[in-house]
This record gives C-alpha cells, structure tokens and sequence, in this order.
C-alpha cells in the first residue's frame, strides 16, 4: 500500500521561510512524479507544483502565486520529496498535501501538514 | 487567465442520479487535459475518484463514472447515497498546470 507522510508545518512569520517533507513508501519512488497541493481554511483546493522522475528529466512547474518563492526538490535515496517555502506570506497559510501524480491526475494523498503564516 | 468551472452546489435525493460538470471559463474542454475528479469529505483529505476522463480509481465503486458532455467534463453518480454527501473538485492538467475547479457541494436529501 502506498502511503504518504508530511511533516514540517508549523507557525511562520511573514516573510520567513519553512520546508515541508513527504516521506513515501509501498512504491518505487525513484520513478514517481509527484505534487503538492494546499488548502486555505474554509476554501477550496490548489496545485502548488509538481516535480517529475529523474527519468523524465526531474523538472519541476509551479503554480503563479507561489512561482519564484516555492521550490521542490527530491531525494530518491531518501523516498522523500520536498517544498521548500520562502517569503511566505499570509495568504499561503493552508493545510499542504503530498500526492502522488499518474495520468496527468493526483493519485495517492497524504494526510497533509498545517502550515499558519501569521505575526 | 484560463478559470475551471463547477456548479457551486448541486442536491440529489438518495437512490437518484446526478451529473457534475468542468468546464472552462474559454474555450472547451479537450481530452487531452486529462480531467479527473476528487471528493472531500470535511476534515479529510481528498480521495481520487476518476482519472483520464473515465478511468475508476482502485477500490471506487462503479455507481461513480466520468465521461465528455458536449464541450466540458462531466461526473456521474447513479443510485446516491447518504455519505456521497461531499465536496467534488475537477482537475484539468492545462498548458499552464494543474489547475482545481471551484468545488461542487453536493447534498444528498
């Protein structure tokens, strides 16, 4: 069974910086792309961005509000994907998922971490 | 900048059948944008239901189906039931990414 673990949320400030981590396991990680997706309290859902397989060249695409100041990365020794946040701002406060992605569609969700930009 | 569209809301009465649709704010919706549904349930996390237009999850009952209505994507559930009460999102995967409709809120009554 796949399954999907974050961690790494918390209480920022404005402007700070935090990184979340999603450990995977029950698949071959090394070949899976994989996502994020957030959601602010009360709204709806929202692709943050996504990376590829190092197979498939490991690049990785990002939404338009967080393009610049988001980036995930991968360790695939590890079976762990990351995304790392800077110049966080209050309106990225949302409950963050890891998922995995298979036809152009998330597949297997986490069971996501909090994070709270706030002074 | 291209918006993904569901009906707000939408109510079915238990044992009914109901159509969500996905669409888009210009244009319509192609094939190869590779729609996919979720539900939500509150306090959960999302659940994949349909991927590729019309591909059932692994362990998604076949009373969920997707398939193309005229130029948008749409979900069907036949024969509803109580805790099909949830929130519904669409995916399309579009040249600028993954990009979420609004959510539909179905109430089943």
């Amino acid at each position: 069974e796949v399954q999907l673990v974050e961690s790494g949320g918390g209480l920022v400030k404005p402007g700070g910086s935090l990184r979340l981590s999603c450990a995977a396991s029950g698949l071959t990680f090394s070949n899976a792309w994989m996502s994020w997706v957030r959601q602010a309290p009360g709204k709806g859902l929202e692709w943050v961005g996504r990376i590829k397989s190092k197979t498939n060249g490991g690049t990785t695409d990002y939404a338009a509000p967080v393009k610049g100041r988001f980036t995930i990365s991968r360790d695939d020794s590890r079976n762990t994907v990351y995304l790392q946040m800077n110049s966080l701002k209050t309106e990225d406060t949302a409950l963050y998922y890891c998922t995995t992605v298979n036809w152009g569609a998330f597949d297997v969700w986490g069971q996501g971490t909090m994070v709270t930009v706030s002074s | 900048q291209t918006v993904v569209t569901q009906e707000p809301s939408f109510s079915v009465s238990p044992g009914g059948t109901v159509t969500l649709t996905c669409g888009l704010s210009s244009g319509s919706v192609s094939t190869n944008y590779y729609p996919s549904w979720y539900q939500q349930t509150p306090g959960q996390a999302p659940r994949t239901l349909i991927y590729n237009i019309n591909t059932r999850s692994s362990g998604v009952p076949d009373r969920f189906s997707g398939s193309m209505l005229g130029n948008k994507a749409a979900l069907t559930i036949t024969g509803a039931q109580a805790d099909d009460e949830s929130d519904y999102y669409c995916v399309l995967y579009l040249p600028s990414g993954m990009v979420f409709g609004g959510g539909t809120k179905l109430t089943v009554l």
